[in-house]
This record gives structure tokens, C-alpha cells and sequence, in this order.
């Protein structure tokens, strides 16, 4: 069974760095194919995909924003980590952790809601 | 970037057949995904390039198309099928996902 969960700092103020964490279970980032991806949603809004990481390291971000993304993982603990440096109010929303299968999103996690604020 | 183009809103009745599009500003091959999402909840994969059915999701879901015009049906239309529905590509660099479809039932 798979299953993924965010955490993060719930709230943060503008210019600090957001630091989230994907915990999993039911497959591992050091099996082929694998990969694991994080998305977002601000309330009421669409969905804006961040990056992906995938078995062999490889990484891939969504070049909006702008170098401020960074993706790890740690493969012995089944978790995935995105860090968003100089963050805004822009950035208030729900984050996603997700695995990935060509490119698609089967499983999900809850989400964690972030606010930026001052 | 490549902008995926879903109308806003559907209203249809329960039973009825409901097509829910999706155009691409630009190909992306068979590399289209659907979701649906329920409000509070996390998303869900329906439809897996183009055309697959995602594990555990009902018949009444399918897929269809390639290039840039891509189709989500679901027939027949049932009362828990009330949600937004995204399209999402992964074809070209960056990933994007559509504006969403409301699916309303009348």
C-alpha cells in the first residue's frame, strides 16, 4: 500500500525558506522508474506543478520560479524534501507530495497548507 | 510553457453522458493525465495517457485523444461525480496542469 505525507512549518514570513518533507511508504526512491514529484494549490485556485525527483537523482523544476526551488531525497528514510527559498505571499498554499509513474500522479498525499505572512 | 485549456463548467444530470475537454497550446503526444478533485481532498488519477484507466477507478471514466485535443467521459454520470476535474501534461518541460472543469449536477 502506498502511501505519502507532507509536513511543513504551517506558517512562515515572507523572505524565509520553506522547508517541507514527503514521508512514504509502499515503494521505494531507489527503485527504478521511481520518482516522486510536489505539487501546489493555492485555496480555490489550479494546481502548479514544482518539481520532481526521481531514482537516479535526477531532478527536474519548474523554471517559473525561478531558481528558488530546491529538491533532495533520502533514500534509507522513504522521504523527499523541497526547500523554496525568499518566499512571498505568493506562496501561501497547499503542497503536495505525489508519486510519479510517467509523468502522471497515481498517489497523493493530504497536503500541508503553508501561509506566508507577516 | 503549454497552456492546457478546460471550459470552467459543466452542469448535466445524473445518467447522462458528460465530455469534459482539454486542448493543449501546443503537442504533447499521448502524455495526457486526468484527475478529479473533491473539495477538501487531495487529487486523484482517473486517466493516465490519454486513455488508461487508473487502478481502482470505475468504468465509466475514459480518455481519448492525442496531440492537443484531448477528451475525459464519463457515461454514466453519477451523483458522487460532483468535482473539478484537471487535465495535466507531461510531454513537455515544465509540467502543466489546466485551469480545471466544475462538474455540477443538475
Amino acid at each position: 500500500q502506498v502511501t505519502l505525507k507532507e509536513s511543513g512549518p504551517g506558517i512562515l514570513q515572507p523572505s524565509q525558506t520553506l522547508s517541507l518533507t514527503c514521508t512514504f511508504s509502499g515503494f521505494s526512491l531507489s527503485t527504478y522508474g521511481m520518482g516522486v514529484g510536489w505539487i501546489r494549490q493555492p485555496s480555490g485556485k489550479g494546481l502548479e506543478w514544482l518539481a520532481n525527483i526521481w531514482w537516479d537523482d535526477d531532478k527536474y523544476y519548474n523554471p517559473s520560479l525561478k531558481n528558488r526551488l530546491t529538491i533532495s531525497k533520502d533514500t534509507s528514510n522513504n522521504q523527499a524534501f523541497l526547500k523554496i527559498t525568499n518566499v512571498d505571499t505568493a506562496d501561501t498554499a497547499t503542497y503536495y507530495c505525489a508519486r510519479a509513474n510517467y509523468g502522471s500522479y497515481p498517489y497523493w498525499g493530504q497536503g500541508v497548507m503553508v501561509t506566508v505572512s507577516s | 510553457d503549454t497552456v492546457l485549456t478546460q471550459s470552467p463548467a459543466l452542469a448535466v444530470s445524473p445518467g447522462e453522458r458528460v465530455s469534459i475537454s482539454c486542448r493543449a497550446s501546443e503537442g504533447v503526444n499521448s502524455y495526457m493525465h486526468w484527475y478529479q478533485q473533491k473539495p477538501g481532498q487531495q487529487p486523484k488519477l482517473l486517466i493516465y495517457k490519454a486513455s488508461n484507466l487508473a487502478s481502482g477507478v470505475p468504468a465509466r471514466f475514459s480518455g481519448s485523444g492525442s496531440g492537443t485535443d484531448f477528451t475525459l467521459t464519463i457515461d454514466p454520470v453519477e451523483a458522487d461525480d460532483t468535482a473539478t476535474y484537471f487535465c495535466q501534461q507531461s510531454w513537455n518541460d515544465p509540467y502543466t496542469f489546466g485551469a480545471g472543469t466544475k462538474l455540477e449536477l443538475k
